[in-house]
């Protein structure tokens, strides 16, 4: 059974800090993996995907990368501003069932002025 | 292009009863998912369909059920409703729900079973 774990839970910076999240998972058959972003209440946006195959994947600010040998990902998040607070979350789509995300818990990133 | 849109919003029952949820994905997808989100925890994954198959199943009772439309829209049913449903219900479309495909979420359905 896939598990999904997130390091920290929750986070707290100080405005134009570089950071960086961590994913871990235990089966390393998956597909892909993607990062999403969640406000308070409200759906996930999509941030990053990383097929299987790719190592890491760039977005502006934010740069993911992926070992799935050691069943780790990464989001680094450059110059934070208080605008990225939110629930970041990683999910894994594996190969025993189809199109089944499996999350993680989640770390809570708290960007202060 | 509308995203994935959700209805309703949020939505108040008591236990015992039974809720309808709808999706409907963005234009041009042909899978729809479908995940809970209790507070503090990461998304459950509970169905997957595509054209209108059922796809895949997650670790949930038989109380929950959905469907696919010849539109691609989708709805989740739960029946006999506990307090432990109370939850944030996602919707996820995407092209065809395959390993390339990046899922899409809607804004979700917030259930509170009193």
């Amino acid at each position: 059974k896939q598990e999904v774990t997130q390091i920290p839970a929750a986070l707290s910076v100080p405005e134009g800090e570089n950071l960086v999240l961590n994913c871990s998972f235990t089966d390393s058959a998956i597909y892909n993996l993607q990062w999403f972003r969640q406000d308070p209440g409200k759906g996930l946006t999509s941030l990053l995907l990383i097929q299987s195959s790719q190592r890491e994947q760039t977005s502006g600010r934010l740069n993911a990368s992926l070992d799935k040998s050691s069943g780790r990902s990464t989001l680094y998040i450059a110059a934070s501003q208080p605008g990225d607070s939110a629930t970041y979350l990683c999910a894994v789509l594996g190969g025993t069932s189809y199109g089944k995300l499996t999350f993680g818990q989640g770390t809570i990133l708290t960007v202060h002025p | 292009d509308a995203g994935v849109t959700q209805s309703p919003t949020h939505l108040i029952k008591t236990r015992g009863q039974h809720v309808t949820l709808r999706c409907s994905p963005i234009s041009g997808h042909k899978s729809v998912s479908w995940y809970q989100q209790v507070l503090g925890q990461g998304p459950q994954f509970i169905f997957q369909y595509y054209e209108k198959e059922e796809r895949g199943r997650g670790n949930f009772p038989d109380r929950f059920s959905a469907r696919q439309f010849p539109n691609y829209s989708s709805e989740l049913n739960v029946n006999a409703l506990l307090l432990g449903d109370s939850a944030l219900y996602l919707c996820a479309s995407s092209l065809s729900g395959g390993s390339i495909d990046t899922q899409y979420f809607g804004p979700g359905t917030r259930l509170t079973v009193l």
